[in-house]
């Protein structure tokens, strides 16, 4: 059980083109999901946080008209790279927790803007 | 400003020896740590956690040990194994909510 999906698992895009990531949780309702970033051997860096049917949290720093978050519904949450740059480029992983549970990770996706 | 910190980039150890991790924190708020164990191009995947009413969690072939007024837990995996090559993560949360993470440590089991 527990099992977050994430939809490219890998994308190259052409800069100034915007890329959707999707984000699900396969056997659970995720009343959070959390995305984020990971550069080369870096830590894992939390982008923004959401809530099903709210908007989303952003991280100081962190341009959110750049960075679309949408949690429409209880299993799925999107992540729009809008005017993707190649310093876009990165991992984005996703989490998924259900209230009172663990956050468990998706595979995470590889983004390469050329 | 990094509230988690893993200062040994990486670890090497042989075969059937114990790797032991060490993370330190700054946010006395804390109250629940995590480790995490991650390949490359993968996420990653949770492996232990402890809460801060607790100074020691055992689960198998790893332990976690929190020790609250110096702010450090450790990991120990014992025997190690090469499959347990990868990078370990520790991370925090505040009232079991986002997660802070450190910068990893990249573990080599050698045979």
């Amino acid at each position: 059980g527990a099992v977050v999906s994430q939809h490219p698992s890998w994308v190259i895009c052409k800069s100034g083109t915007s890329v959707k990531i999707e984000c699900r949780s396969l056997d659970f309702q995720a009343t959070t999901m959390f995305w984020y970033r990971q550069f080369p051997k870096q830590s894992l860096m939390l982008m923004a946080t959401s809530n099903e049917g709210s908007k989303a949290t952003y991280e100081q720093g962190v341009e959110k008209d750049k960075f679309l978050i949408n949690h429409a519904s209880l299993t799925l949450s999107t992540l729009t790279v809008t005017s993707a740059h190649p310093e876009d480029s990165s991992f984005y992983i996703c989490s998924a927790r259900e209230d009172g549970h663990e956050q468990y990770f998706g595979p995470g996706t590889r983004l390469t803007v050329t | 400003d990094q509230q988690v910190k893993q200062n040994s980039p990486s670890l090497s150890v042989q075969e059937g020896r114990i790797s032991i991790l060490n993370c330190d924190y700054t946010n006395s708020m804390f109250d629940y740590f995590l480790w995490y164990k991650k390949y490359p191009a993968e996420g990653p995947t949770f492996l232990i956690s402890i809460s801060s009413i607790k100074d020691k969690n055992e689960d198998g072939r790893f332990t976690v040990f929190l020790n609250k007024s110096a702010k450090h837990l450790s990991l120990h995996i014992v025997p190690s194994q090469p499959g347990d090559s990868a990078v370990y993560f520790c991370a925090a949360s505040e009232h079991d909510y986002k997660l802070s993470f450190g910068a990893g440590t990249t573990v080599t089991v050698r045979a």
